[in-house]
């Protein structure tokens, strides 16, 4: 149980174009679903906070109307890369967990197996 | 500013090898602490999972540590398999709503 999937696997498009990458929760409802970016040989950051039926909260440095991010439902979040450059070329990868905040803690996370954008 | 820093970078051992990995964060106000492990252009899976007020935690061959005041945690590797290559992430959550801090990993080799 708890798998998180991501499509497309890998994507490679031309500058100025827009990409829209899918997280899905396959097996439980995510109330709230992360995104990060990790460069190569780098460490994972967080672009933002997705909790389904609100407004993302992005990180500070992170363009909103960049990156846009939409959590329709309980067991999707998508990630658009809008007018991409080669510089947003990197591996976005999501995860979804079940509850967060108040008395429901923090739930374990759950990692998709990630995204890698080439921008040409 | 949370920030997270792993030592070694890289480390290369023979297979059976007994090894620790360290992850010290700058403040000590954690929620929870978290090892993953990622293998290459994969995401990740987590490892093991210590609530503020644990001390370790262990599964199987990991074992980790968490000394909240000194702001460390250590992931304790027995019996070391090429398997086990991997990159290995600590990340740390300041709150309870599930925001990870991570740090810059390190990449182990066991060498048969």
């Amino acid at each position: 149980g708890a798998v998180v999937s991501q499509h497309p696997s890998w994507v490679i498009c031309k500058s100025g174009t827009s990409v829209k990458i899918e997280c899905r929760s396959l097996d439980f409802q995510a109330t709230t679903m992360f995104w990060y970016r990790q460069f190569p040989k780098q460490s994972l950051m967080l672009m933002a906070t997705s909790n389904e039926g609100s407004k993302a909260t992005y990180e500070q440095g992170v363009e909103k109307d960049k990156f846009l991010i939409n959590h329709a439902s309980l067991t999707l979040s998508t990630l658009t890369v809008t007018s991409a450059h080669p510089e947003d070329s990197s591996f976005y990868i999501c995860s979804a967990g079940k509850a967060f905040g108040g008395l429901a803690g923090a739930d374990t996370q759950y990692f998709g197996p990630g995204t890698r954008l080439t921008v040409l | 500013k949370q920030e997270v820093t792993q030592i070694p970078a890289a480390l290369s051992v023979p297979e059976g090898e007994n090894l620790v990995l360290n992850c010290s964060f700058t403040d000590s106000a954690i929620y929870n602490l978290q090892w993953f492990r990622q293998d290459p252009g994969k995401g990740l899976t987590s490892l093991l999972l210590i609530q503020s007020s644990q001390r370790e935690q262990t599964s199987g061959r990991l074992n980790a540590s968490l000394d909240k005041s000194s702001g460390r945690s250590t992931l304790y590797i027995a019996a070391s398999q090429p398997g086990d290559s991997a990159t290995y992430l600590c990340a740390v959550s300041s709150s309870n709503t599930g925001k990870l801090i991570f740090g810059q990993g390190t990449t182990l080799q066991v060498k048969p």
